[in-house]
Formats: C-alpha cells, sequence, structure tokens
C-alpha cells in the first residue's frame, strides 16, 4: 500500500467552478500534510499546509483535514486556467523524517 | 523570502564522468532534502539532513554521494551514473523536520 495515494486524473472543470482534489494516507501517525502545484518541468510550490483537522482558508484555496478518516484535500474556488497543472499532496509522518508524495491529480480548467 | 537556489540547472554527464550538484538556501532552515524526479512521476525522496546530519537515507545507491558542509548548503556528489539515473533533481528546504518545505528550481540531469 502505497503511504499517500491521489486519483491521477485528469481532472476537468470549467473555469469559475470549484475544484475538488482528494488525497488519502495510509500512516496514521502522519502529523503534517502539505498541497503542492507543479507546473510541467517546473519544480513543486508550495500552496497550503494544513497541522490540525478542520478547514484552512488561503485566498480561492482551503485544505481540509479529516485525521480519522486519514483523508486531506484542496478546494479551489473560482478555478482559473492558469490553475491548470498537477497538484501534488505530501504528508510528513510520525518524526517528521519520512516526507512522501502522493502519484499527483492533473488538473485541467477550461476556458 | 522563500529562495533555495540550485546549480546547475542542466547537467549532462557520461557515465564515467563525476560531477556535483549545489543547493543552498539563505532562510535558516536547519532541514534539508533531496529529491528525484521522473517524467510524470511524483518526486522521490533520496535524502534527509537535518540540523547538517544526515537522518535519511532512502536505500540510494552509493554512486549518489550527499554532503551538507553546513547549514546553508547541500550538495550532491555524482560518479559512474547509468543512463535511468536522468531525471530532475530537485533540492528543498523546511525550518525544521516538522514544517513545510520549499522546493528549489530544479537540476536536469541527463547521463549519456
Amino acid at each position: 500500500q502505497k503511504e499517500v495515494e491521489q486519483n491521477s486524473g485528469p481532472l476537468s472543470v470549467p473555469e469559475g467552478a470549484i475544484a475538488s482534489l482528494n488525497c488519502t494516507y495510509s500512516d496514521r501517525g502522519s502529523q503534517s500534510f502539505f498541497w503542492y502545484r507543479q507546473y510541467s518541468g517546473k519544480s513543486p510550490e508550495l500552496i497550503m499546509f494544513i497541522y490540525s483537522n478542520g478547514d484552512k482558508e488561503d485566498g480561492r484555496f482551503t485544505a481540509q483535514l479529516n485525521k480519522a478518516s486519514q483523508y486531506v484535500s484542496l478546494l479551489i474556488r473560482d478555478s482559473q486556467p492558469s490553475d491548470s497543472a498537477t497538484y501534488l499532496c505530501a504528508v510528513k509522518g510520525l518524526g517528521f523524517n519520512k516526507f512522501y508524495f502522493g502519484s499527483g491529480t492533473k488538473l485541467n480548467v477550461k476556458p | 523570502d522563500t529562495e533555495v537556489t540550485q546549480t546547475p540547472k542542466h547537467l549532462v554527464m557520461g557515465m564515467t564522468n563525476k560531477k556535483s550538484l549545489k543547493c543552498e538556501q539563505h532562510m535558516g532552515h536547519r532541514a534539508m532534502y533531496w529529491y528525484k524526479q521522473k517524467a510524470k512521476k511524483p518526486p522521490e525522496l533520496m535524502f534527509v539532513y537535518s540540523y547538517e546530519k544526515l537522518s535519511i537515507n532512502e536505500s540510494v545507491p552509493s554512486r549518489f554521494s550527499p554532503e551538507c558542509p553546513n547549514s546553508s548548503l547541500l550538495n550532491l556528489h555524482l560518479h559512474a551514473l547509468q543512463p535511468e539515473d536522468s531525471a530532475l533533481y530537485l533540492c528543498a528546504s523546511s525550518q525544521e523536520l516538522a514544517s513545510e518545505a520549499f522546493f528549489g528550481q530544479g537540476t536536469r540531469l541527463t547521463v549519456v
């Protein structure tokens, strides 16, 4: 079983819609959760991080964490074509030494 | 400032060559990471340094040798690589192991 699982997509949404990206993780002791955006040929860019159960909002982005269900999600409101990229979920386990990425979800926002 | 600088941006090397990748950050971060990323795959963790000490080695072949000369610098020494080692090599740093990590722009390595 992979440490971090994501649907590879592609997820297609129209411009202005809400994009919902999901991630599950296997290590119940995981402490820190991150979302990165990666454009083709570029390095990952940190979008959000969340450590506690519940929601965390930053502009058009909301990260949601449910440790009981071992589930973390990213909502992108008012999606723009520039949001089209691969979104990587990353998790740091107990002790924080392990920092693993999911396989990424490719998002296409259609004008 | 969340800048992590990697040099060179591109590197082509033969299988008998020795080269080094360099990574630098001036944010006072105490954890630094090397990742390898193949096309259409997620980054794979290679090494983690915390307070200049090697914390994690993810069973990486010995032809990859990391070095952390000081808290701002991280090197990856390459020797006798194989063509399948061609990839994007990413460096990242974080304030502490628990904190969010920031990536450099990567070094695109091609082994011929």
